[in-house]
């Protein structure tokens, strides 16, 4: 099956750790994403790559590390500067060129203890 | 900039009752307009999409939108729904720079 994976499903870390985020998608898309969800503040960009070893901040990059080594995978690194970091993290991929959806994966839901 | 507003928080509708949620756009040129749906604790599934073309656009799960570029609106429809509709609804606006921008959610609670 083709699709978006992401891992762990729930995550917590102690308070001045860094945490790695999993994404994986085997829909050979060029470009991937990182949102952050607040409840009552929809999704943001935290980061973004239109292609292997290139990437762009978004709106909300303080505090967070990407990396883009494959074309299939795109890791999110939750640094201890992001100092609000219990959210919802959902990570998307869309096809380069042309008009195309994003397509999301199931998230995972960090909690900072 | 662009930027999205869905004026409705919560909507509560009856099952087998019409519904219409709401989307106002901001962008400067032709936009790109999404809507997605997200049950709790998932990822969003896409609902519908416009590009160009017809402005009114058919869905998965009978919705529908209508593009009113004289409105800026964006606002979606179902005739009857029914209680598996039950969740929150993205609508998004894309710019030519293929970056998402999203609006705050509408969550959509359904009574018997």
């Amino acid at each position: 099956d083709g699709g978006i994976t992401q891992s762990p499903k729930y995550l917590f870390r102690k308070e001045g750790q860094n945490v790695t985020l999993s994404c994986e998608q085997n829909l050979n898309h060029d470009a991937m994403y990182w949102y952050r969800q607040d409840p009552g503040q929809g999704l943001r960009l935290i980061y973004y790559s239109q292609i292997v070893n290139d990437f762009q901040k978004g709106d909300i990059a303080e505090g967070y590390s990407v990396s883009r080594e494959k074309k299939e995978s795109f890791p999110l690194t939750v640094t201890s500067a992001q100092k609000n970091p219990t959210a919802f993290y959902l990570c998307a991929s869309r096809p380069g060129g042309g008009l195309h959806e994003q397509f999301f994966g199931p998230g995972t839901r960090l909690t900072v203890l | 900039a662009q930027s999205v507003t869905q004026p409705d928080i919560h909507i509560t509708v009856s099952e087998g009752a019409s519904l219409e949620l709401r989307c106002n756009y901001s962008y400067g040129a032709t936009p790109y307009l999404f809507w997605y749906v997200q049950s709790p604790g998932q990822g969003l599934q896409l609902l519908l999409k416009y590009f160009s073309g017809d402005t009114l656009v058919q869905g998965i799960k009978g919705f529908e939108a209508e593009f009113k570029r004289s409105q800026s609106s964006f606002n979606l429809r179902k005739p009857s729904v029914h209680w598996s509709d039950a969740a929150e609804y993205f609508c998004a606006v894309a710019g030519g720079n293929e970056k998402l921008t999203f609006g705050t959610g509408t969550r959509l609670t359904i009574i018997p």
